[in-house]
């Protein structure tokens, strides 16, 4: 079956810039979407359809999928931005939804 | 506004049944696709079931298929997961999600999540 891979963990400086990566075969041939979740709160979609943002998602969060990796990028990361990261595709062999691991994004 | 309230989660033994709702208002609902996403205690997301607008058409997670089934009242705006032969590992905070437009199956709208403890 697909398997999505997550770091389980990424530190980054407030105003630099954070890179959180998802792994799967061949994933460029899918469409990845990303979610944030805070604690204690539901998830919220930030990116759908490798690089699309929802409207209200500030533009620091951009993301790209080529190869075997998608990439969520958060510029001028701010404390707020502290949170689990996931991203997700649709597996049209088997019809399931996946999801990553998780990432926890912490701002130093 | 888009809001999706689930609701049923509580404490069960192992092998009870327990039947989650989820009340969605704020948009045109027999247009939209709906999941079931849960999360155990500390871990990650997990994708648990999907039905299509009309509710023909079913999908579920493998390990949850045969014993647990999703159902959707178009007239009333509601869903329904009923599960059945509850088990430890079925302990998690349970989410209804809309599913976005386009066909690439994301969530765009979720719910705050009901929580379902499975323990003797």
């Amino acid at each position: 079956s697909y398997v999505l891979t997550q770091p389980p963990s990424v530190s980054v400086a407030p105003g630099q810039a954070a890179r959180i990566s998802c792994g799967g075969d061949n994933i460029e041939s899918k469409s990845v979407h990303w979610y944030l979740q805070k604690s204690g709160q539901a998830p919220v979609l930030v990116v759908h359809d490798d690089s699309e943002r929802p409207s209200g998602i500030p533009e620091r969060f951009s993301a790209s999928n080529s190869g075997n990796t998608a990439t969520l990028t958060i510029s001028r990361v701010e404390a707020g931005d502290e949170a689990d990261y996931f991203c997700q595709v649709y597996d049209m062999k088997s019809d399931h939804v996946l999801f990553g691991g998780g990432t926890r994004l912490t701002v130093l | 506004e888009v809001q999706l309230l689930e609701s049923g989660g509580s404490w069960v033994q192992p092998g009870e049944s327990l039947r989650l709702s989820c009340a969605a208002s704020g948009f045109t609902f027999y247009n939209f696709a709906l999941s079931w996403v849960r999360q155990a205690p500390g871990k990650g997301l997990e994708w648990v079931a999907a039905i299509s607008g009309g509710g023909a058409t079913r999908y579920y997670a493998d390990s949850v298929k045969g014993r647990f089934t999703f159902s959707r009242d178009n007239s009333n705006n509601m869903l329904y997961l009923h599960m059945d032969s509850l088990r430890a590992d079925d302990t998690a905070v349970y989410y209804c999600a809309r599913v976005g437009t386009g066909g690439s199956h994301y969530f765009d709208h979720w719910g705050l999540g009901t929580l379902v403890t499975v323990s003797s």
